[in-house]
Formats: C-alpha cells, sequence, structure tokens
C-alpha cells in the first residue's frame, strides 16, 4: 500500500538559509499534519491542514510556513534558518481530520550547520 | 507535568516475556495512539483507540477513559521488537498528537 512520501530524505543547511520540506500524503488522504523532533526530544506538533486551510497550529515559529496545495500535498517553508531549527521533520496524513488515524512518512532529517 | 505521562521509560526484557507499557494522561482526548520509532526514526503507527481494546498480531492495546489510562502489551516479545513505543494523545478539539516521552524497549536474546 502507498505510504506517506517526504522529500528530501535528508537536507544540510548553514544558518540563515531556507528549506522546504515536501510531503505527499496517501492517495485520498486529505488532511496533513507536521511535526519537529529534536534530538533527544519528542515530537512535537507544528501545524495542520485539512482541505487545502490551516486546521490547526502547534509550536510553529513565525520564520516557519506551510501550505497544502490542490493535489493534497503540503510544504513546509523554513526561512532564517538556526541551528536549533535541527531536527527530524515528520508528515503525517488522514482521510479527514479530528477522528482518523495518523499515518506517518519516514521524516526529513534537517541539519542546520 | 506533562500532559502525557509514560511508563517505565526504558525496559529490558528476555525474548518471549509479556511486556506491558503504560501511558496516563491528564487531558480530555478524542483518541489515543500507539507509535512505534526505531532507530533512524521513522514512525509507524500500532493503534489508534478511543474506547475498549485493539488486537492486532502480538499486540495488544487497551484504554479506560474514565481512569484516563492506556496499556501496551506485547506477547512472546521478540529482539525485532525493541524499538522506542510512544503514546500520543489527540486532545478534544484538536488536530495535533501531543506525545509521551517513550519507552525505550530493548528484548534480549
Amino acid at each position: 500500500a502507498a505510504g506517506v512520501i517526504q522529500s528530501p530524505r535528508h537536507l544540510i543547511k548553514e544558518k540563515r538559509e531556507t528549506a522546504t520540506l515536501k510531503c505527499y500524503p496517501i492517495p485520498r488522504h486529505d488532511t496533513v499534519y507536521w511535526y519537529q523532533q529534536g534530538p533527544g526530544q519528542d515530537p512535537q506538533f507544528l501545524i495542520s491542514f485539512y482541505e487545502k486551510m490551516q486546521s490547526d497550529k502547534g509550536s510553529i515559529p513565525d520564520r516557519f510556513s506551510a501550505q497544502q496545495f490542490s493535489d493534497y500535498h503540503s510544504e513546509l517553508n523554513m526561512s532564517s534558518l538556526e541551528l536549533g531549527d535541527s531536527a527530524l521533520y515528520f508528515c503525517a496524513s488522514s482521510l479527514g481530520d479530528t477522528y482518523y488515524e495518523q499515518y506517518f512518512g519516514p521524516g526529513t532529517r534537517l541539519t542546520v550547520t | 507535568k506533562n500532559e502525557v505521562e509514560q511508563s517505565p521509560q526504558n525496559l529490558t526484557a528476555q525474548e518471549g516475556e509479556f511486556i506491558t507499557i503504560n501511558c496516563s494522561y491528564s487531558v480530555g482526548i478524542s483518541a489515543l495512539h500507539w507509535l512505534q520509532q526505531h532507530p533512524g526514526g521513522g514512525i509507524v503507527s500500532l493503534f489508534m483507540l478511543s474506547s475498549g481494546k485493539k488486537k492486532h498480531g502480538r499486540l495488544i492495546a487497551t484504554i479506560n477513559i474514565q481512569e484516563k489510562h492506556s496499556s501496551l502489551h506485547i506477547t512472546a516479545s521478540h529482539p525485532r521488537d525493541s524499538a522506542v513505543y510512544i503514546c500520543a494523545v489527540r486532545r478534544g478539539g484538536a488536530d495535533g498528537l501531543t506525545f509521551g516521552k517513550g519507552t525505550h524497549l530493548i528484548i534480549q536474546p
């Protein structure tokens, strides 16, 4: 069965650069969630989208923005990168919001040097 | 105090043992998830529960809504079960999951 696809899987950036992470949900899934997991930390919810509209917002820094496109894929844009942004970024998708199981992608490991 | 507490934090057991991981939460939820994370990071969803009990293979998950407590059991544990097991809750009215700190399980042959 098709799973959530994230690209790139690994990304190395320098401080103050920008990065764009992409998430392709499971086919027919209309809801996308973004999470950030710092080294040795539990994942933290950043933001979610349902039917291309922002659905919920967590601890997403102002330097980050995200959107969901008409084909339901989502992009997380990160600007003015800081060393503390180094983390594993997970995307999850579900069919509908609120009451449906979230399926996680493999994650993008971002390293900021 | 964290909204989601797991115990134990670390667990080492011998192959074949019955494993129990506990999760307590302090907020109203619409669902509770049990997740598995292997070294290298990938997260796999094991169960989503809003009541009662679910079973998949050697894994069993239960939840008591009144007591705000859930357990994950592994029967006939195997070294390939070694991973971090994470309890995460979906608060009522919210989309994002709130995660526990995880239980690092090692099953020795």
